[in-house]
Order: C-alpha cells, then sequence, then structure tokens
C-alpha cells in the first residue's frame, strides 16, 4: 500500500525567512497530492495541492513542486508569518484512499 | 454549503457504553471517509464509503462499526472501547474518483474512561 515519509518532524524559521517542507511517496500509482495546515484542536485545512500531471503550482506565498519520477513532493513557504506556525502534512491519494505523512511541526520564530 | 459537520464535538464514554458519531454533508460529495487522530499524529484512515457501500476497511478493530445509511450522512458506532481509543475521530468527504478535495469536518474529541 501507499507510503508516505514527511521531513523534517520540526521546523523552526526566523520569521520572513523560507521554510520547506519534503515527501516522498511510495505508490506510482497516487495521482494528487495535497497539503494540509492542521492549528492546534482544529480540522486539517488544505492549503495547496498539485495533481500528478503537473510539476509546479503557486499560490501567494505558497508553493508546491513535484517530481514524479523521483516520487517527491515538497511544499515552499516564503516570507513566513506567525499565523505560519502550526502542523503541516502532506497527503497522497490513490483512488478513494488518502494517505498522510507524519506531520511537520513549524515554528516561526519572532 | 461546503461543510462536513460532525456531532458530537465532544463525547466522554465508559467501556461498556454503545454511542454514535455522525457524520453530514450535502455537497453532493460520493465518497465519505472516517479518521482517527491521536495526539501529535497524522489522521489515520478507518474507512472509506463510496457511493453508500463500504469500500474501505483499515483493519479497524470491530468495536467500531461504521454505517452510510444514505449519501449525506456517515455514522460510526462505537461499543465496548477501550482508554486507547480516546481520540480525534474526523470525518471528510470528496466529489469523486481521481484528484479532488477532501473537505474535514471539525472533529468529535472522543474520551474513554
Amino acid at each position: 500500500g501507499e507510503n508516505v515519509e514527511q521531513h523534517p518532524s520540526t521546523l523552526s524559521v526566523q520569521e520572513g525567512d523560507s521554510a520547506v517542507i519534503k515527501c516522498t511517496y511510495s505508490d506510482s500509482a497516487s495521482n494528487y497530492f495535497p497539503w494540509y495546515k492542521q492549528e492546534l484542536g482544529k480540522r486539517p485545512q488544505l492549503i495547496i495541492d498539485i495533481r500528478s500531471n503537473v510539476g509546479e503550482k503557486k499560490d501567494q506565498r505558497i508553493a508546491v513542486t513535484l517530481n514524479k519520477t523521483a516520487k517527491h513532493f515538497s511544499l515552499h513557504i516564503t516570507e513566513t508569518q506567525p499565523e505560519d506556525s502550526a502542523v503541516y502534512f502532506c497527503a497522497a491519494h490513490r483512488d478513494d484512499k488518502i494517505i498522510f505523512g507524519k506531520g511537520t511541526r513549524l515554528h516561526i520564530l519572532p | 454549503d461546503t461543510e462536513v459537520t460532525q456531532t458530537p464535538k465532544h463525547l466522554v464514554m465508559g467501556m461498556t457504553n454503545k454511542k454514535s458519531l455522525k457524520c453530514e454533508q450535502h455537497m453532493g460529495h460520493r465518497a465519505m471517509y472516517w479518521y482517527k487522530q491521536k495526539a501529535k499524529k497524522p489522521p489515520e484512515l478507518m474507512f472509506v464509503y463510496s457511493y453508500e457501500k463500504l469500500s474501505i476497511n483499515e483493519s479497524v478493530p470491530s468495536r467500531f462499526s461504521p454505517e452510510c445509511p444514505n449519501s449525506s450522512l456517515l455514522n460510526l458506532h462505537l461499543h465496548a472501547l477501550q482508554p486507547e481509543d480516546s481520540a480525534l475521530y474526523l470525518c471528510a468527504s470528496r466529489q469523486g474518483a481521481g484528484s479532488t478535495e477532501a473537505f474535514f469536518g471539525q472533529g468529535t474529541r472522543l474520551t474513554v474512561v
């Protein structure tokens, strides 16, 4: 079955700097890769996604890149702000199955 | 309406109790999901319903029993749970096959005493 690895587990960056979180997946049939932000006690919220036929997607300060050959995708957050502090999960979809990475706790330092 | 609504928000139950969690969506989504999330862990897939039929059961213990009475409703029946089953239970729905976004409910915080 699908396995999603996510790194790092914790990331601290200075406010205004960039943050990068990386994921790899095992099932080459996975075709959709969302990123979720989860604040304490709340539901996961989709922040950006990418489909398998696209290599890069950007939405303001957030971007995602996908390398299908390497089965690798990454989240990039630029000009980080205090409100970016949260846990971020990557996920991979294959048919109806949605498997999450273990999460990255992002701390934005003042 | 782009909401997935879960009730109750919080539930405390004893190990001999029977209770149910409810999830509702009115977006016409054909796939509905139950996830379990422990503190500081990712959501862990439990069950998937597609067109009101159980399509995925991730080897979940039988003390958890899902039910999909119609295309808008998803229940999770709980019986004889253990304290280690205490977690946030998340429901999600998705429009169709392929690359479509999953919408999550706010979750039910379950405590088993």
